[in-house]
């Protein structure tokens, strides 16, 4: 079956601060990959995605890079802010169902 | 366009109660997802509907049902409602589906409905 490895939180961070986090995959099929962001009190919001191997998704800073021979998708930014504090989600479809990770709590601290 | 609605936000039962949950998709949207969010289980996918028809089912007990209406509005239900059903449930839609993930099949999630079972 289809699966996601998240890396495991909480995390915490200065504001500036380089931000990684690692997602690695299982799928059968050839998946699509997403990164998804939920904030307090609100449904997720879909943060990027990449469709095939060596696409890069990105958005508001965020990057996350499609590595088929590593079957990972690890999302970066260069520098965080406060606002950026929310809990994040990588997540897989093969078909309309979207198979998600655990999530990583991000808290980035002025 | 307005998003994704659900209703209630906020619900709290007791033990071998039922309850309906509703999902207004985006106008436009023919497929509509449920999912199932626990501190310990993550997200897991309930199952969709498309035209009326479920189209795929996660793996959840015959308890949660769910049924699409003409106008591409979404209701769940649970019966018999235990401890463990205590969960944030989000639904979301899409245009259609099927094939490579594109705009076309995105999809767009609700604020969600809390649903406490006491």
């Amino acid at each position: 079956g289809n699966s996601v490895t998240q890396m495991e939180g909480p995390v915490t961070l200065s504001e500036e601060a380089f931000l990684t986090i690692n997602c690695t995959y299982t799928a059968t099929g050839y998946p699509s990959l997403f990164w998804y962001v939920q904030y307090p009190g609100e449904g997720l919001q879909l943060l990027l995605k990449a469709t095939k191997a060596d696409d890069k998704g990105s958005n508001k800073g965020f990057e996350a890079t499609y590595r088929k021979e590593t079957t990972s998708f690890h999302l970066e930014k260069g520098s965080v802010q406060v606002s950026d504090s929310a809990v994040y989600f990588c997540a897989l479809t093969v078909d309309e169902k979207l198979t998600f990770g655990t999530g990583t709590r991000l808290t980035i601290i002025p | 366009k307005a998003g994704v609605t659900q209703t209630p936000r906020y619900l709290i039962k007791t033990r071998g109660q039922q309850v309906t949950l509703s999902c207004s998709p985006i106008s436009g949207h023919r497929s509509v997802s449920w999912y199932q969010q626990t501190p310990g289980q993550g997200l897991q996918f309930l199952f969709e509907y498309f035209s009326e028809t479920q189209r795929n089912k996660g793996n959840f007990p015959g308890r949660f049902s769910g049924r699409q209406f003409s106008n591409s509005r979404s209701e769940m239900n649970v019966s018999t409602l235990e401890l463990g059903d205590s969960a944030l449930y989000l639904c979301a839609s899409s245009l259609a589906g099927r094939g490579p993930i594109s705009s076309y099949n995105e999809q767009f999630f609700g604020p969600g409905t809390r649903l406490t079972v006491l």
